[in-house]
């Protein structure tokens, strides 16, 4: 696609509850990231997917936190038993990263979630 | 010590005046070096890349300092839609690449 896709844009879920965010890529992108921005705070990193390598993991902050993609595709992150401090703007971004040159990332609009 | 740092403001300029925000680095292995901007409750859009040699956009002029590992900003002649956060980003790479967004620089400009 053209852009970064997110789905939802908004989510509000009960606290214990799992809850699944999907990111589409840019086409052609082998790097994806998840970052959390809370209200009025800066972006904090998740996770991070290059290729068919391991991805980065060391952003989760607990083990209720984790995420797939397959191949160079659609990325899910899946928070399971839902607590309120993991109300937030989930963003997923992608980029072309070639050899040692990384360039800039494109952001999708983020899945706001709120867990009540 | 934070690995991207920045001054968080805000800075408050009238409109036509020039401002400048840097941003530090600790990682010298530090490779790939952006400005982002992030207008409020929006997502972080790419705004330029830094070159070493430093790049010009427009009123909008960026340098880097490798020695004292350092980015900056410059913005000419300030318009009220520059008001916005701006983010210094940081790619290591590692294997991989771990990027490292700063907290962000607020800038309000004034009529």
């Amino acid at each position: 696609g053209a852009g970064v896709s997110q789905s939802p844009s908004n989510k509000v879920t009960e606290k214990g509850k799992d809850v699944e965010l999907r990111c589409d890529p840019i086409s052609g992108h082998t790097a994806l990231y998840w970052y959390r921005q809370r209200l009025g705070q800066g972006l904090e990193f998740l996770i991070y997917f290059q290729g068919n390598s391991a991805p980065d993991k060391s952003g989760l902050p607990s083990d209720r936190f984790s995420a797939e993609r397959t191949g160079e595709s659609v990325s899910t992150l899946t928070i399971q038993r839902t607590q309120q401090e993991d109300s937030a703007v989930y963003l997923c971004a992608s980029s072309l990263a070639v050899g040692t040159q990384a360039y800039g990332y494109t952001f999708g609009s983020g899945t706001r979630l709120t867990v009540v | 010590r934070k690995e991207v740092e920045q001054d968080p403001g805000p800075f408050n300029v009238p409109e036509g005046a020039t401002v400048a925000f840097n941003c530090t680095y600790s990682n010298s292995a530090s490779q790939s070096f952006f400005w982002y901007r992030q207008d409020c409750r929006k997502e972080p859009k790419l705004l330029m890349s830094v070159y070493s040699s430093g790049n010009e956009d427009g009123r909008f002029t960026a340098q880097l300092n490798r020695a004292s590992q350092y980015i900056s900003l410059l913005i000419r002649d300030s318009k009220l839609s520059d008001s916005a956060t701006y983010l210094c980003v940081v790619t290591i790479n590692t294997g991989g690449f771990k990027t490292i967004f700063g907290a962000g620089t607020r800038l309000f400009v004034k009529a």
